[in-house]
């Protein structure tokens, strides 16, 4: 089955630096790919998602780009601040139009 | 707009104990899930439901049931609890299928068994 792979388990950065958190999946049919902040008592909350005909997809200081050949796609924070303190999880969807989590990055700021 | 609510947010239960976790949504959406998150481990899957009164199994099905009733709520129920299901639970839900549709996701239910 689909197995989801985030790296690294843990970040520190400082702020106004970059951060950059990446996954690998092993199903050749995923097509979607979303990305979720869980804040501190929180549910996980969608920050941006990308599908499998787009490279690359930007909101403001966060981007996603999906290597698809490679099979793996990356969340990518510029100038970071302290509110983007939390865990971040990516996900992928599978053959059976379900979706697999990664085990989660827990992003610290630094001042 | 409330989005998904679930209640209890904090619960402790003795071994052989049972409990219904509640989980309700306003948004209209066909799809809801519950899940399970354990530390270092992410979200694992233990029930979902694609409308009223259709549910299926997840990856981590034992020792839980479900029920949908009606479109609205998705209430999961331990029969006997056991150390093992001490998690935190969400309830989520998605207008279409998981494979290509964001989930929104409650603010969870941490549940301990002692």
């Amino acid at each position: 089955g689909e197995n989801v792979e985030q790296h690294p388990s843990t970040l520190s950065v400082q702020e106004g630096d970059s951060a950059v958190i990446k996954c690998t999946y092993s199903d050749s049919a995923s097509n979607y790919f979303p990305w979720y902040k869980q804040e501190l008592g929180k549910g996980p909350q969608l920050i941006i998602d990308i599908r499998s005909n787009v490279g690359e997809k930007k909101d403001q200081r966060i981007a996603v780009t999906l290597n698809k050949t490679a099979k793996h796609f990356s969340l990518h924070i510029t100038e970071t601040q302290p509110e983007d303190s939390a865990v971040y999880f990516c996900a992928a969807s599978n053959m059976d139009d379900k979706i697999i989590f990664g085990k989660g990055t827990r992003l610290h700021i630094l001042p | 707009n409330a989005g998904v609510t679930q209640t209890p947010k904090f619960r402790i239960l003795k071994i052989g104990q049972s409990m219904t976790l509640q989980c309700t949504q306003d948004m209209n959406h066909n799809y809801m899930y519950w899940y399970r998150q354990d530390p270092g481990m992410g979200l694992k899957l233990i029930y979902y439901s694609v409308g009223a009164g259709i549910t299926d199994k997840g990856e981590v099905p034992n020792g839980y049931n479900v029920s949908r009733s009606t479109t609205e709520d998705f209430p999961l129920r331990l029969e006997l609890a056991a150390p093992s299901q001490t998690s935190v639970y969400f309830c989520a839900s998605s207008y279409g299928s998981p494979g290509n549709q964001p989930q929104h996701f409650g603010d969870g239910t941490r549940l301990s068994i002692l």
